[in-house]
């Protein structure tokens, strides 16, 4: 049973709509990323939480922001999408206190295509 | 800043012949190193793992990878590839930057194809 899952998994949106991608995992982990995935840049971090309420900044923060209300959910939104957000997103939980740096665990991906 | 290089954007070797994936990191500090593969249509799955201690660490279906601190490398081995192994292989660096902080840095990631 998957203990990371997306919704929705692919999705299309119109430019300068708003877009809100969900996760939601079962693993009881504090930590929970997400990450988006271009072909040629591999995956990118773009927001991280290791505690519910709380949201950090990754690696290409602009255009996005992120809400944790419970340790269980992480949510990613686009106020205002654009042509440049069209890519796979995914999101993923750790507990690098239990199994160590660097164990995560990955759900299947949300497609978003913005037209 | 921490960097991981995949020099290799694509791979393709027949189905029984060894195989090496290349990775070159940039970090700072003492490096915590990864593989991750993603299966078509999957998220990604780790591989394998690289703290401190041995160099030469295994992974799950064959895989190993060798940590090399004088040329920053962390290549990924396996001796006979199956067609299962088709997939995108990515190699990771972690960051711990202290408090509550774990960040993980992918490459771009290689895409091996095995044929028969």
């Amino acid at each position: 049973e998957a203990a990371v899952t997306q919704s929705p998994r692919s999705k299309v949106a119109v430019t300068g709509g708003k877009v809100t991608l969900s996760c939601h995992q079962t693993n009881n982990h504090d930590y929970m990323y997400w990450y988006r995935q271009d072909t040629g840049h591999g995956l990118r971090l773009i927001h991280y939480s290791y505690v519910a309420d709380s949201t950090e900044k990754g690696d290409i923060p602009d255009g996005y922001k992120a809400s944790r209300p419970s340790q269980e959910n992480f949510s990613l939104i686009l106020e205002l999408a654009s042509l440049s957000q069209t890519a796979v997103y995914f999101c993923a939980s750790s507990d690098p206190h239990r199994e160590g740096t660097g164990q995560l665990y990955f759900g299947e991906g949300s497609k978003l295509t913005v037209l | 800043a921490q960097s991981v290089t995949q020099p290799d954007a694509r791979v393709t070797v027949s189905e029984g012949a060894s195989l090496q994936l290349r990775c070159k990191y940039s970090y700072s500090g003492t490096p915590y190193l990864f593989w991750y593969v993603q299966y078509p249509r999957q998220g990604l799955q780790l591989l394998l793992k690289y703290y401190s201690g041995d160099p030469v660490v295994q992974g799950v279906n064959g895989f190993e990878a060798e940590f090399i601190k004088s040329n920053s490398s962390f290549h990924l081995r396996k001796a006979s590839v199956h067609w299962s192994d088709s997939a995108v292989y990515f190699c990771a660096v972690s960051q711990n930057s202290g408090g509550s902080n774990y960040k993980l840095t992918f490459g771009k990631g290689t895409l091996l194809t095995v044929t028969p």
